[in-house]
């Protein structure tokens, strides 16, 4: 099955700063790779997404870039503030029913 | 807009006793996933439904069964339940085929005693 790994377990950075995330998978047929942020005791919910047939996607603050070769992909969060302290967690997915596998999560503490 | 409502937010339980969580799925979301995520911890896939049909199956204890309805809501029922199954609960779902976001419930917490 697919395994994805995710680093840094906490993350902590000054306000204004950027942060980022990486998370590598091992299934080279999965497809769809979201974010999640996590707010304590909140649901995750999604904060940006992007498919194996594009590199790069961006949103605001926030972009995700996909290497399918390495088999990384990585999170990028430019001028933090203090509301994006939550935890964040990687996936991966084939689509069509499948499963998601969620990376162990990264607690970003954003300072003020 | 709807979203996934779960039933009930929480829930105490002694040990060995049975526990029954309820998911209703966004309106023409056909595919439900059920999530575990205990304190500190990312989610661990249970169990997941298409169409009505178990469509696959994750770390989910012999001890807990699942199953979606005819109105694509569904269930999961904990028996003889241990201190460890104490955790959040997620619901989660999504059309097939996918647009690929994952929409999840509040989650339902459950405290074994």
């Amino acid at each position: 099955g697919e395994n994805v790994e995710q680093h840094p377990s906490t993350l902590s950075v000054q306000e204004g700063d950027s942060a980022v995330i990486k998370c590598t998978y091992s299934d080279s047929a999965s497809n769809y790779f979201p974010w999640y942020k996590q707010e304590l005791g909140k649901r995750p919910q999604l904060i940006i997404d992007i498919r194996s047939n594009v590199g790069e996607k961006k949103d605001q603050r926030i972009a995700v870039t996909l290497n399918k070769t390495a088999k990384h992909f990585s999170l990028h969060i430019t001028e933090t503030q203090p509301e994006d302290s939550a935890v964040y967690f990687c996936a991966a997915s084939k689509g069509n029913f499948n499963k998601f596998y969620f990376g162990s999560g990264t607690k970003l503490n954003v300072k003020p | 807009a709807a979203g996934v409502i779960q039933s009930p937010r929480h829930l105490i339980k002694e040990k060995r006793e049975t526990a029954t969580l309820k998911c209703y799925p966004i309106p023409r979301h056909d595919t439900v996933y059920w999530y575990q995520q205990g304190p500190g911890q990312d989610p661990q896939f249970l169990i997941s439904f298409y169409e009505k049909m178990q469509s696959d199956k994750g770390s989910i204890p012999d001890r807990f069964s699942a199953q979606q309805f005819s109105d694509y809501h569904s269930e999961l029922n904990m028996s003889s339940l241990e201190l460890g199954d104490s955790a959040l609960y997620f619901c989660a779902s999504c059309r097939t085929p996918p647009t690929g976001e994952l929409f999840f419930g509040e989650g339902s917490r459950l405290t074994v005693l």
